[in-house]
């Protein structure tokens, strides 16, 4: 069982927006500002769209943007483009012990 | 460019062992933690390990803690994973990631290596 949680999937029309959740505790998300969210297509590496809740690296669209509440973080993707369809994953330091954590990742279709 | 490449994965029996390298180019290595993140096939993204920059700093999950070591040499710019003990369960890709501060994030990945145990 993972650490945090997210919802299996999620799904929007091109040109739509789609939010995924995720959920920890006061221990991970919470507790800290270093939620990052990872976005992996089938048979590839993961890759870094934001870091510390809201940041985005160089190179990623500003469709994508990132947000936390209380133990909830949430990435927004705006303008739903085809190959946005993927799955995405959250992460969140958790401190000393478990270092860091991920949710299960939500699949994205893009309709 | 950051370019990390892995290796060394393979069909090892249980309770056996393997050691996996990465390669890491295109930034400075030493200044830099780094860290092992697994994949089992078909599911979702399990973090590992993380090492220092200097190498003296390590961490483990818990479901590898005294099975699995990092380590890495900073004049080689590579690092390493030495699986011992190997269980069912840690069939998976490994992905080596250049982790960015000590509370992350993995601002870089490799291509991963598959590793599969079973007799």
């Amino acid at each position: 069982q993972s650490a945090l949680t997210q919802p299996p999937s999620a799904s929007g029309s091109p040109g739509q927006s789609v939010t995924i959740s995720c959920t920890g505790t006061s221990s991970d998300v919470g507790g800290y500002n270093f939620v990052s969210w990872y976005q992996q297509h089938p048979g590839k590496a993961p890759k870094l769209l934001i870091y510390e809740v809201n940041k985005r690296p160089s190179g990623v669209p500003d469709r994508f943007s990132g947000s936390k509440s209380g133990n909830t973080a949430s990435l927004t993707v705006s303008g739903l483009q085809a190959e946005d369809d993927a799955d995405y994953y959250c992460s969140s330091y958790a401190g000393s012990n478990n270092r860091y954590v991920f949710g299960a990742g939500t699949k994205v279709t893009v309709l | 460019e950051v370019q990390l490449l892995e290796s060394g994965g393979g069909l090892v029996q249980p309770g056996g062992s393997l050691r996996l390298s990465c390669a890491a180019s295109g930034f400075t290595f030493i200044s830099y933690a780094m860290s092992w993140v697994r994949q089992a096939p078909g599911k979702g993204l399990e973090w590992v390990s993380v090492i220092s920059g200097s190498g003296g700093t390590t961490y483990y999950a818990d479901s590898v803690k005294g099975r699995l070591t990092i380590s890495r040499d900073n004049s080689k710019n590579t690092l390493y994973l030495q699986m011992n003990s190997l269980r069912a369960e840690d069939t998976a890709i490994y992905y080596c990631a250049k982790t960015n501060s000590g509370y992350g994030p993995f601002d870089s990945w490799g291509q991963g290596t598959l590793v599969t145990v079973s007799s």
